[in-house]
């Protein structure tokens, strides 16, 4: 099993361009997750998924969009990218269990806004 | 507000013992994880608490007081390979809020 995967690992972009990030993960995960991560700080939820054709709100979810088509699949998109998302993100899935919630992150994908 | 106090930065010595904590203020609290962190790659999970008490995991064990809004990390035995960032983070209705992040240096 590959666990959770990420595409691309690296990107820059410039100012205004956009982009998407896949993710896709084999464990028949029901939740799926973006989250970014700046230099010393903790990790912020963008989005979240919690089945197939749903999605919400995280924390800092403005300039992104997502959808999640496929159970395995959940993608991250920015529209006209900043330099203010210049991030790590990552890509995380887990069971749905009340309560308990063991996440699986995926490598991280490095962008930089120009 | 959802917020999540941990330290920034923690040394200590090989063979010692660590403790990293973790105060809360949360609404919906369902349980605090514990995830690591080596230099900015994938984090992974360590444990998790639902209920007051200590759950010993190998060389790590994780505190939860709920009463207090408070856990705890405790690293035994340090090995270097033990140097990462260390993350506490509330579970909430399937969502995890993350703290800001210890980074623990072991030295030799």
């Amino acid at each position: 099993n590959a666990g959770v995967t990420q595409t691309p690992k690296f990107r820059v972009l410039k100012t205004g361009q956009s982009m998407t990030l896949l993710c896709a993960q084999d464990m028949n995960h029901e939740y799926m997750y973006w989250y970014r991560q700046d230099p010393g700080m903790g990790l912020r939820l963008i989005h979240y998924s919690v089945g197939e054709g749903t999605t919400a709100k995280g924390e800092v979810p403005d300039g992104y969009n997502v959808s999640r088509l496929k159970k395995q699949n959940f993608l991250l998109g920015l529209e006209s990218a900043a330099p203010s998302q210049t991030s790590v993100y990552f890509c995380a899935s887990s069971y749905q269990r009340a309560g308990y919630n063991e996440q699986f992150f995926g490598p991280g994908t490095r962008l930089t806004v120009l | 507000g959802q917020s999540l106090e941990q330290p920034s930065e923690v040394t200590a010595v090989e063979g010692a013992i660590v403790q990293i904590n973790c105060t809360y203020q949360t609404s919906g609290f369902y349980g605090l994880s514990w995830y690591q962190q080596h230099d900015g790659g994938a984090p992974t999970f360590l444990s998790y608490n639902a209920l007051d008490g200590l759950e010993e995991t190998g060389r790590f064990s994780s505190f939860l007081s709920r009463s207090d809004s408070y856990g705890y990390l405790l690293l035994q035995e340090l090995q270097m390979k033990d140097s990462a960032s260390y993350f506490c983070a509330t579970n909430q209705g399937g969502k995890l809020i993350f703290g800001q992040g210890t980074e623990l240096s072991v030295k030799p």
